[in-house]
């Protein structure tokens, strides 16, 4: 059984860059899966924000595009997600997730964890 | 590209069955079969119960049920339940990126 764990600030400045991490068990990083972030700003939607697979280039959405950045780690079994030039409009609950690239649908949640972007 | 619309709301009694809409347009839910929902209860990750436009994952009832219409989808649950009250997204590859519907509260009354 999969599981993800999101780890990293709960608060960020305005203009700062949030950082999180995903620890991977139960399974290999480099296995014949993608890796991805999702959002949901508070009271809203959820929101696809990028995905990288083991070897190959990320996929980012286009609205993120010029500030996200994934990257995968598989000495320590777990995939990163930066995001540049913070504002309020990125406060939300981040999800890691587990994509199944066949099928386009995410199988496995991290719990979630809360970002603030304040001063 | 923008999000997936969903009805903000939909209700029904014990045993009833509704449906919950997801309209998209011919570059992304018309246009690939790939189309997922997932259940959200307050305080929770998001849960995958369906995938690929009808495909229950293992352990989901079966009393969830979906299909697709050229650019809309659409999810059913029958004999409603109370634990069926949550939050729905549907998702839909886009071929650049993924998008996600701004979800529909499942009240059961």
């Amino acid at each position: 059984q999969v599981q993800l764990q999101e780890s990293g600030p709960g608060l960020v400045k305005p203009s700062g860059t949030l950082s999180l991490t995903c620890a991977v068990s139960g399974g290999s990083i480099s296995s014949n899966n993608w890796w991805g972030w999702v959002r949901q700003p508070p009271g809203k939607g959820l929101e696809f924000i990028g995905e990288i697979y083991h070897s190959l280039s990320p996929n980012y959405s286009p609205s993120l595009k010029s500030r996200v950045t994934i990257s995968v780690d598989r000495s320590k079994n777990e995939f990163s997600l930066k995001l540049t030039s913070v504002t309020a409009a990125d406060t939300a609950v981040y999800y890691c997730v587990r994509v199944i690239s066949y099928g386009r649908f995410f199988d496995y949640w991290g719990q979630g964890t809360p970002v603030t972007v304040s001063s | 590209q923008s999000a997936l619309t969903q009805p903000a709301s939909v209700s029904g009694s014990p045993g009833q069955s509704i449906t919950i809409s997801c309209t998209g347009t011919s570059s992304d839910v018309g246009k690939y079969n790939l189309v997922s929902w997932y259940q959200q209860h307050p305080g929770k990750a998001p849960k995958l119960v369906i995938y690929e436009v009808s495909q229950r994952p293992s352990g989901i009832s079966s009393r969830f049920s979906a299909s697709k219409s050229d650019n809309t989808a659409s999810l059913t649950i029958s004999g409603l339940q109370s634990e069926d009250e949550a939050e729905y997204f549907c998702c839909s590859y886009a071929g650049s990126t993924t998008l996600f519907g701004g979800g529909t509260k499942v009240t059961v009354l």
